[in-house]
């Protein structure tokens, strides 16, 4: 298993300015992902986290406007850029331990509210 | 990619009846088939799962069935209690088998 632990857990923003979402595993896991969830929404993959080298975007997401890191195997940080009100989200850290399919963990969340 | 319809959206049962919720898959090399409940204000945490080498698993008052012929699966809930109210994603994993797309999800409403 793994405890995710997300912060902030919520913010308020003003309109181009960017945040960054902290991620932090309680165990060495291989695989780390990023998903957003807009409210009553489903949840959408943005990206994979990749120790120690660029993360791999899903269609429609871009690197300068959610850049990640993922300095080891325990940690990665999301940036949401230039923010606007449609970015105005909850945004997931999840992970899965092991190689192959299998449960995903999730962190509680980040609620970003852009105005 | 991967695109996993799901229905219905929204769901009312009485306390005690079943629930029964839908999905579609349209990669016929997914393998891994998981469903995942969220409850207000939580994150999402796994309930079940099913592989592709397995047509039906049970979990006390949950059951999943797989259909790989016709690419669907189905999340079964007996007994239906007030807990059981929340938002359930059906979900497949995709794009080499490491990712996981989800469904739009299912709000399940238990009327006491």
């Amino acid at each position: 298993s793994a405890v995710i632990s997300q912060k902030p857990s919520r913010d308020i923003c003003q309109r181009g300015t960017s945040l960054t979402i902290q991620c932090q595993v309680d165990s060495q896991v291989t695989m780390m992902f990023w998903y957003r969830q807009q409210p009553g929404q489903s949840l959408t993959l943005i990206a994979t986290a990749n120790q120690g080298s660029e993360a791999t975007y899903e269609s429609g997401f871009v690197i300068d406007k959610f850049p990640i890191s993922r300095p080891n195997l325990t940690f990665s940080t999301l940036t949401v850029s230039n923010m606007s009100p449609e970015d105005s989200s909850i945004y997931l850290c999840s992970a899965k331990p092991g190689i192959g399919t299998g449960e995903l963990f999730f962190g509680e969340g980040s609620r970003l509210t852009v105005l | 990619g991967e695109n996993v319809e799901q229905h219905p959206s929204t769901l009312s049962v009485q306390e005690g009846d079943s629930a029964v919720i839908k999905c579609t898959y349209s990669d016929s090399a997914s393998n891994y088939f998981p469903w995942y409940k969220q409850e207000l204000g939580k994150r999402p945490q796994l309930i079940i799962d099913i592989r592709s080498n397995v047509g039906e698993k049970k979990d006390q008052r949950i059951a999943v069935t797989l259909n790989k012929t016709a690419k669907h699966f189905s999340l079964h809930i007996t007994e239906t209690q007030p807990e059981d109210s929340a938002v359930y994603f059906c979900a497949t994993n995709s794009g080499g088998y490491q990712k996981v797309t989800f469904g739009i999800g299912t709000k399940l409403q238990v009327i006491p």
